[in-house]
C-alpha cells in the first residue's frame, strides 16, 4: 500500500534548539498537511502544501513540499516548551482517495 | 472544533462484548473517518464514509463495522471486542478548500 516515513521517531531538543521532521513517500503525493498533537489531545491541522517547491511560514514554524511532491520537511526555529507534542504528516494519495498517515515525530523540549 | 463530539470519552469493556461508538458533528460535512491510534503506529484509518450510507473500508478494518444513516452521525462497531482492539479512537471530518481534517477528542477503549 502507499506509505508515508516520517523520520525521526523521537527528538529531543533544549530549548531555543532547532528541530526538523521529515516525510518520505515512494509516490507523488497530491497534497500533504501537517499536524500537531499534544499529549493527552487530539491531532490539529496546522497546514497543506500542494505545489511543488512550496514553502509556507507559520511564525517559527517553516514548512516545505519537495520538488517532486514526495517529500516534505517541518523546521520549527529556536524551540520553546510549548512546542512540545507529536507532529504528523498526511500526504494525500489522488488514486487512493484519502490520506495516510505518517507514524509521526514526537518532541520533548528540555527547559 | 468543527462541532465534533465522540461519546463515550472513555470506555472498559469485556473480551467478548459488542461496543459501538459514536461520532456526531454539526455542520453538515460529508466525509467522515475513524481513526485508531496506537504507540508506534501513529493514525490508521479503520473505515471512512463519503455520504449517508456510503462507507467504505481502511488499511485496519478487521473486527470493526460502521454505519452512517445520518449526515450527522457516523458509528463505529466492533462486534466482539478483543484485547486488541484496545486503542484511543478518533472520529474526523474533512474539510474541503484545504483545511484538513478536524479531529473529535477521542475515545479511550479498554478491552479486558
Amino acid at each position: 500500500g502507499q506509505q508515508v516515513m516520517q523520520i525521526p521517531q523521537y527528538q529531543h531538543v533544549q530549548e531555543g534548539e532547532d528541530f526538523t521532521t521529515y516525510c518520505n513517500s515512494s509516490t507523488t503525493l497530491s497534497n500533504i498537511q501537517w499536524y500537531k498533537q499534544r499529549p493527552g489531545g487530539h491531532p490539529v491541522f496546522l497546514i497543506q502544501l500542494v505545489k511543488s517547491g512550496e514553502v509556507k511560514k507559520q511564525k517559527r514554524l517553516t514548512f516545505q513540499f519537495g520538488e517532486a511532491k514526495k517529500n516534505s520537511s517541518l523546521h520549527i526555529t529556536a524551540t520553546q516548551t510549548t512546542d512540545v507534542g507529536t507532529y504528523f504528516c498526511a500526504g494525500y494519495f489522488t488514486n487512493a482517495g484519502k490520506s495516510t498517515f505518517g507514524d509521526g515525530t514526537t518532541l520533548t523540549v528540555k527547559p | 472544533d468543527a462541532g465534533i463530539t465522540q461519546s463515550p470519552r472513555h470506555k472498559v469493556t469485556e473480551t467478548g462484548t459488542p461496543v459501538t461508538l459514536r461520532c456526531h458533528q454539526t455542520e453538515n460535512h460529508r466525509y467522515m473517518y475513524w481513526y485508531r491510534q496506537d504507540p508506534g503506529h501513529g493514525l490508521r484509518l479503520i473505515h471512512y464514509s463519503y455520504g449517508v450510507k456510503d462507507t467504505d473500508k481502511g488499511e485496519v478494518s478487521d473486527g470493526y463495522s460502521v454505519s452512517r444513516s445520518k449526515t450527522e452521525d457516523f458509528l463505529l462497531t466492533l462486534e466482539s471486542a478483543t484485547s486488541s482492539q484496545t486503542s484511543v479512537y478518533f472520529c474526523a471530518i474533512r474539510h474541503t478548500g484545504g483545511d484538513g481534517y478536524t479531529f473529535g477528542s477521542g475515545t479511550r477503549l479498554t478491552v479486558v
